[in-house]
């Protein structure tokens, strides 16, 4: 049974904190590994897709690292704003192309 | 809006009763999957299509649920005789094989 995991669960921070989530993965039969950010009644938005070992990817504040010989994959967002506020969810694609998912890291950003 | 939609967004059914959600996924996109997620978890994966062949079903989809797409196009998934457990949100995506999934804004299903 394939077991991805997210920590922290849950991340309280102040406006202009920068924070960082951590997802751990199997480091067999890897393809690829995806960041989704989860909005509140909205669809899950991708934000990167990671496929090689040193991978380094940015989006304006976000940036995500991938290490896939020891299996796991940091989000970083520098000077968090309340619009950042969503659930982030990593998650692990295999060889058939179907995504298995961590539980996600809930982030609430305050004024 | 990713370009997939989801009906209906909500919906609220007494136990025992049957369900079917609709996915309509980008138009050139092969591949439809369903996932679900309960409270405090990722979404868990259910089934997938490429084109009109499901390839493979997860064992948390049991013989009350089943999943089709006739013509290669949108998709249904039915629950029979449903349970208080099933209340969750039900998750479509769609993709070309290797590439990018884009999801559906989720359908709520409660079972009162």
């Amino acid at each position: 049974i394939l077991n991805v995991e997210q920590s922290p669960q849950s991340l309280h921070v102040q406006e202009g904190d920068s924070t960082n989530f951590t997802c751990s993965f199997p480091s067999s039969n890897f393809y690829a590994l995806h960041w989704y950010r989860w909005e509140t009644a909205k669809s899950p938005e991708a934000l990167f897709v990671m496929t090689l070992n040193g991978d380094e990817k940015k989006k304006g504040r976000i940036s995500a690292t991938l290490n896939t010989k020891e299996g796991y994959s940091y989000l970083y967002i520098k000077g968090s704003q309340p619009e950042d506020s969503a659930t982030y969810l990593c998650a692990f694609k295999d060889s058939s192309y179907k995504l298995i998912f961590g539980s996600g890291t809930r982030l609430l950003v305050r004024p | 809006d990713t370009g997939v939609s989801q009906d209906p967004r909500h919906k609220i059914t007494k136990r025992g009763q049957n369900v079917t959600f609709r996915c309509d996924p980008i138009s050139e996109h092969n591949r439809l999957y369903w996932y679900r997620q309960t409270l405090g978890q990722g979404p868990e994966f259910l089934t997938y299509f490429q084109n009109e062949a499901q390839l493979e079903k997860s064992r948390l989809l049991s013989d009350r649920f089943s999943a089709e797409r006739p013509k290669g196009s949108f998709s249904t998934l039915e629950i029979q005789r449903t349970e208080q457990g099933d209340s969750a949100m039900y998750l479509c995506a769609s993709s070309l094989v290797k590439n990018e999934q884009y999801f559906g804004p989720g359908t709520r299903l409660t079972v009162t």
